[in-house]
């Protein structure tokens, strides 16, 4: 039973290169999030998804971008990294239906040079 | 503005004693609150929750107590066991089905089990 799988786990990035955190669901749950966790400050919603072909901004979204093209899967783009995104990102899902219980993956751990 | 707020940076209890975590929020929309627990590389697993229409919510070794007038709530785990040693995340969504089950987590407490 795999739930939610983010790739890749860690990545390092220099200042200005772009790229894309993939996160994975199998659980056809139609409510998807992503999260930085950075020390001090908790976990932040950076974007979120109520279903395929819909995105919204959550609490710190510049920088940032996301699709989801289908249902299973939610896509984070850096298109410029900057330092101050080196952070441990987490991908979260849960029914619409069955309570506030989050899924999360095991994180991405990106540092920006 | 931090809405969810978990003053205790760390916890370090003794085996089999109780171990008391809190958090305190700022929002009075909240109407749902969760325990979130986080072992080092690994993503956060849901652990206990309580609706603000109860006052206490129980599972075995812990238990949720929920203080709306004073809008603060805390996670008792008794007896504590060297494996609870983790990281654990308060967290509150609210405002109703405009709120898309969106969590805000308080900052982390770390616990130290100590044998």
């Amino acid at each position: 039973n795999a739930g939610v799988t983010q790739t890749p786990k860690f990545r390092v990035l220099k200042t200005g290169q772009s790229m894309t955190l993939l996160c994975a669901q199998d659980m056809n749950h139609e409510y998807m999030y992503w999260y930085r966790q950075d020390p001090g400050m908790g976990l932040r919603l950076i974007h979120y998804s109520v279903g395929e072909g819909t995105t919204a901004k959550g609490e710190v979204p510049d920088g940032y971008n996301v699709s989801r093209l289908k249902k299973q899967n939610f896509l984070l783009g850096l298109e410029s990294a900057a330092p101050s995104q080196t952070s441990v990102y987490f991908c979260a899902s849960r029914s619409h239906t069955t309570g506030y219980g989050y899924t999360f993956g095991s994180g991405t751990r990106l540092t920006v040079v | 503005d931090q809405q969810v707020k978990q003053n205790s940076p760390s916890l370090s209890v003794q085996e089999g004693r109780i171990s008391i975590l809190n958090c305190d929020y700022t929002n009075s929309m909240f109407d749902y609150f969760l325990w979130y627990k986080k072992y080092p590389a690994e993503g956060p697993t849901f652990l206990i929750s309580i609706s603000s229409i109860k006052d206490k919510n129980e599972d075995g070794r812990f238990t949720v107590f929920l203080n709306k007038s004073a809008k603060h709530l805390s996670l008792h785990i008794v007896p504590s066991q060297p494996g609870d040693s983790a990281v654990y995340f308060c967290a509150a969504s609210g405002g109703g089905g405009t709120s898309y089950g969106k969590l805000t987590f308080g900052q982390g407490t770390i616990l130290t089990v100590h044998p």
